[in-house]
């Protein structure tokens, strides 16, 4: 079966530093989408992307978040400056069409801010 | 807005046994889908079944099925012939058109 593909598994990063968690979804997806989990909580919505734009975000995405499609392949999640409360694992995921049918999640970065 | 209510944080089985995990939502949509997820130790999320709102057939899918009660909104999960590979956290998730909303989550413990 096709995979969303997500890297790295894990970041550790600085308060105050940037990071960018990657994601290749499946090649002929047209639907992206962010979660996040912090350990021990339920999975949360972050962000959906279409058509090169985002089509809908969540209270969590605040101005410190971005979202990307650089090129064909991938889908990348910026967070500018990481606070504590960041830390979480982040699940991209992708799906064909708008029908919600079945929704592939990649297997995670588990994102640690010291 | 959607939401999805798991009342269970916790529930055990016996190897071999019948479980059910409990879910209830709420929508004021017609048109849904509603989803249970497993996730493990690895925190992957893996579909374990899914529910279309307009059948009235309750999915099932080798030894899981659900219990699928549009008009009192619920939608729990039974697994039967319980297995140890089925220790994980269940989530009960609900779509309308473009995001997923999901329960708390249940840690489902099987005893050998």
């Amino acid at each position: 079966e096709p995979e969303v593909t997500q890297t790295p598994s894990h970041q550790v990063t600085q308060m105050g530093q940037e990071v960018i968690l990657r994601c290749v979804p499946i090649s002929n997806h047209l639907y992206f989408y962010w979660y996040r989990q912090i350990l021990g909580q339920k999975v949360e919505f972050l962000v959906s992307f279409y058509n090169n734009e985002i089509s809908e975000k969540s209270e969590i995405f605040d101005d410190q978040f971005s979202v990307e499609r650089p090129d064909g392949s991938n889908f990348t999640l910026k967070i500018r400056s990481t606070k504590l409360e960041d830390s979480a694992m982040y699940f991209c995921a992708s799906h064909p069409t708008r029908s919600n049918e079945k929704l592939f999640f990649g297997s995670g970065t588990q994102l640690s801010v010291l | 807005a959607q939401t999805v209510t798991q009342s269970q944080p916790e529930m055990s089985v016996q190897e071999a046994e019948t479980v059910t995990l409990s879910c209830t939502y709420d929508t004021s949509e017609s048109d849904y889908y509603l989803f249970w997820y497993k996730q493990p130790p690895s925190r992957q999320m893996i579909l374990v079944i899914r529910q279309e709102a307009y059948k009235q057939q309750n999915a099932t899918e080798n030894r899981f099925s659900v219990n699928f009660q549009k008009a009192a909104k619920s939608f729990s999960l039974k697994i039967s012939d319980s297995q140890l590979g089925d220790a994980a956290m269940y989530f009960c998730a609900i779509t309308t058109r473009d995001k997923l909303v999901f329960g708390a989550g249940t840690i489902l413990r099987v005893k050998s």
